[in-house]
């Protein structure tokens, strides 16, 4: 069936320095790619989405990456904080479907 | 607005008991969906409702059953409660047409059975 796959499952970088977050998708028919943070006993939030016809979408100091012909994309972070360190999960949508296949999530730590 | 709220916020049970965790939303969302989420295994949908009346099952719903009788409102049902349902489950709603893959979450409901 249709899986995401998530890398790091744990990234550990020093405050003021990128972290890069990736992820592989396998169903071709997927047009959506959002990323998701969630702290500490909270449910996840929205941070950045794609859609298929973009490559690459900024907002401040996080930005996402899509290649379509690879099926990976890529959260980018820069000037990392320490607020922003949570779990960051990567999804695709199945298919035309309103329906996401979730990653496993990566633990950001973010040292002082 | 309150977004998505969940009640109970944690809650403990036997093997074989039931019980029912309620996901209301003020938004006037369309669908709604409920997770469950392990550790290291990101997050698994149980069932979904792509309106008042209507449900659908999702990856892993053996064992649950929901309800979608008002709009505003989507119930998750657990009739015999299993160990392997210890988990975190967290509903989230969508609004419709053009955003209608965006999520947004509730603040999760920690079960354990015991």
């Amino acid at each position: 069936g249709e899986n995401v796959e998530q890398h790091p499952s744990t990234l550990s970088v020093q405050e003021g320095d990128s972290a890069v977050i990736k992820c592989t998708y396998s169903d071709s028919a997927s047009n959506y790619f959002p990323w998701y943070k969630q702290e500490l006993g909270k449910g996840p939030q929205l941070i950045i989405d794609i859609r298929s016809n973009v490559g690459e979408k900024k907002d401040q100091r996080i930005a996402v990456t899509l290649n379509k012909t690879a099926k990976h994309f890529s959260l980018h972070i820069t000037e990392t904080q320490p607020e922003d360190s949570a779990v960051y999960f990567c999804a695709a949508s199945k298919g035309s479907n309103y329906q996401l296949i979730w990653g496993a999530g990566t633990k950001l730590i973010i040292k002082p | 607005n309150a977004g998505v709220t969940q009640t109970p916020k944690f809650r403990v049970l036997k093997t074989g008991q039931s019980m029912t965790l309620l996901c209301a939303q003020d938004m006037n969302h369309e669908y709604m969906y409920w997770y469950r989420q392990d550790p290291g295994m990101g997050l698994r949908l149980i069932h979904y409702s792509v309106g008042e009346g209507t449900t659908a099952k999702g990856e892993v719903p053996d064992g649950y059953n929901v309800s979608r009788l008002k709009k505003q409102n989507f119930l998750l049902g657990l009739e015999s409660a299993a160990p392997s349902q210890t988990s975190v489950y967290f509903c989230a709603s969508s609004p419709p047409l053009a955003k209608q893959e965006t999520q947004y979450f509730g603040p999760g409901t920690r079960l354990l059975v015991l």
